[in-house]
Formats: C-alpha cells, structure tokens, sequence
C-alpha cells in the first residue's frame, strides 16, 4: 500500500525565520508528489512535482523532489504569521491522492 | 477563478438518518472525488467517479455511501445509515485530467461538516 510521512508533525518558529518541511514516501507507481496548504478547511494547492518537473518555486515557497531518495521537501523563507496551517503531501497515483498526515506549521509575531 | 461548491458546510444529523452531501464541480472538469477528514487525522480518500460510474473507491466506501451524478452540475455522496464514526469533514473535489499526468491537480471544495449524534 502507497504510503506517505511528514515530518516533522508540528513545528513553531518565529516570524522571518526559514522552514522546511520534509515529505517521504513509498509507493509502487509514482506519477507526481503534491504539496497543499490548509488554513482552516479545504486543502489548497501549493505545487506538484513529477519526473519531469523535479523543482517548483512560487515567491517564498519552493520544493524540489528527489526521486532516487524518494522524498520531497517544502522550503518557506521569510515567514509570515499568514503562513501558519497545517501543510500536507500527497502521492498523485492515478485515481486518487494519498496524503501524510501534515506538517502543523505555527508562525509566533 | 473557478471553484468546487459543496452544501451543507455544516450538517447536524441523528444516528441512523441518511445524509445526502451535495457539490458542484469546476464545469470543464471531468473526474470528481470524494475525501474525507476525521478530526486531527489525515485526509483520506473515498472514492473517484468519472464517466459517470465509479473508477475508484477505498475500503471505507462501503455498502452504506453512495455517489450520484443526478445532473450535469451536481455531485452528490450519500451516506444511507448514518454511524457515529462517519463524523467527519467530507471534502468534495474534481480535476480535469487524470491525477498524476502531470497537466492538472485535484482542486477541492471548502467541506461539509458532518456531525452524527
């Protein structure tokens, strides 16, 4: 069965402070690894990652995906009270998302 | 920027009652899913639908949920008899292409809040 890690589980940093979240995974047809934010409710897209697109950047947030480790991370610079939520991985098979069980991000002012 | 609807955001139900969660897709989009969130855990996959037939379902999908494509715009997961561990956010979604193809994503809604008393 596909499975998916985040770690770490939760994290506080200050305001201005880098982060980076880390993602691994096993799974027995990869086709793209995905990263979402979620504030309150709905998951909210951030990036996907497949074979052909091993690094993605948008402002502050980028990933890269190391498919021979198998894992990806989520690096966030500069960070803002509004970037505090939970940040989930999911492996994109081909029906459905497997998701880990998130990164509870906390920005202190 | 187009988005995926879903009602109720919250519902209140007893025991026993059946439940119907309804969503609107992204128009253009093709393939719908069905997740859902059991609070503070992870996100968990129910079921896909494309073609109007089921493509896709996980082991919590049992005999109880159902899903239902009445129109051209709705998309709707019935729970028949409703436990107390079906409590849960159920989240709605839709992609234009196959996850995985590198084109598009899953796009979800907001979330139907289910509580089962």
């Amino acid at each position: 069965e596909d499975k998916v890690v985040q770690s770490p589980l939760s994290l506080v940093v200050h305001e201005g402070d880098t982060v980076t979240l880390n993602c691994s995974y096993e799974v027995t047809n990869f086709r793209s690894l995905l990263w979402y934010k979620q504030e309150k409710k709905a998951p909210t897209f951030l990036f996907m990652l497949t074979s052909s697109g091993i690094e993605k950047k948008s402002g502050r947030l980028s990933s890269i995906l190391d498919k021979k480790e198998l894992f990806s991370i989520l690096n966030i610079t500069a960070t803002q009270t509004g970037d505090s939520a939970v940040y989930l991985c999911a492996d994109g098979g081909a029906q459905k998302l497997v998701f880990g069980q998130g990164t509870r991000l906390t920005i202190n002012p | 920027e187009p988005e995926v609807t879903q009602t109720p955001s919250h519902q209140v139900t007893q025991m026993g009652q059946e439940v119907i969660l309804r969503c609107v897709p992204i128009s253009n989009h093709l393939y719908f899913y069905w997740y859902r969130q059991i609070l503070g855990q992870k996100v968990e996959f129910l079921v896909s639908f494309y073609n109007n037939e089921i493509s896709e379902k996980s082991e919590i999908f049992d005999d109880q949920f159902s899903v239902e494509r009445p129109d051209g715009s709705n998309f709707t997961l019935k729970i028949r008899s409703t436990k107390l561990e079906d409590s849960a956010m159920y989240f709605c979604a839709s992609s234009s292409t196959l996850i995985g193809t590198g084109v598009d994503t899953i796009y979800f809604g907001e979330g139907s809040w289910l509580t089962v008393v």
